[in-house]
């Protein structure tokens, strides 16, 4: 069964606060994975790739753990904009198969 | 500006009304998809097509029709709506199936009463 498993949060943290996201996923032909953002009634947007090496960008990590199946994101100080809803993905070839969701809010 | 383009962005209409909300990318990509959006279940796969007239049901068909005749364009057909279909949907396009990720349209918010 194709799933991807996320905790729904809500995460509420202070601004400059570091926040972390995991994410499970079942099917072990997953062939790449991402982290997407979506504000509120908006469309998915392409935050990040996911690599087994992990990577970095800003204040975004991502880490990739294919023999767990297990994808992590690590939000550095926190701004208001981070807030909104973070999508873990990964793709089969023939779908994107989205996790439902984390919602972080940042408050001042 | 490369995008999708998704028509309309919000429809009201009644059960049984034949509806067509357009989809169009202009990144000349092979495969296009669309999903649907509802609460507490996340974003799912109705239908995709790897390119022109090759089309496959996704985890959600039941109740809708699209057709792949340019590659440009990827209709989605209700051609009897029903209330269960009330629903965000998402057009989203790539160059790779997928292996970079999607390019989302900004969605449709269709209400069928």
């Amino acid at each position: 069964r194709k799933e991807v498993e996320q905790d729904p949060g809500p995460f509420n943290v202070p601004e400059g606060a570091t926040v972390a996201f995991n994410c499970t996923y079942s099917n072990s032909a997953s062939q790449s994975f991402f982290w997407y953002r979506q504000d509120c009634r908006k469309e998915p947007k392409l935050l990040m790739s996911v690599y087994s090496s992990g990577n970095e960008d800003g204040r975004f990590t991502a880490q990739l753990n294919r023999a767990s199946q297990y994808i992590s994101l690590l939000i550095r100080d926190s701004k208001l904009s981070d807030s909104a809803t973070y999508l873990c993905v990964v793709n089969l070839g023939t779908a994107l198969i989205f996790g439902k969701g984390t919602t972080l809010s940042v408050s001042s | 500006e490369a995008q999708v383009t998704q028509n309309p962005r919000y429809l009201i209409t009644v059960t049984g009304k034949k509806l067509t909300v357009t989809c169009s990318q202009n990144m000349n990509h092979e495969y296009m998809s669309w999903y649907r959006q509802d609460p507490g279940l996340g974003l799912r796969q109705i239908y995709y097509s790897m390119n022109v007239e090759v089309t496959d049901k996704g985890d959600v068909p039941e109740g809708y029709k699209v057709s792949r005749k340019e590659k440009r364009n990827f209709p989605l057909i209700l051609e009897s709506p029903s209330p269960n279909q009330t629903s965000l949907y998402f057009c989203a396009s790539s160059s790779t199936a997928g292996f970079y990720g999607y390019t989302f349209g900004s969605g449709t918010r269709l209400t069928v009463v």
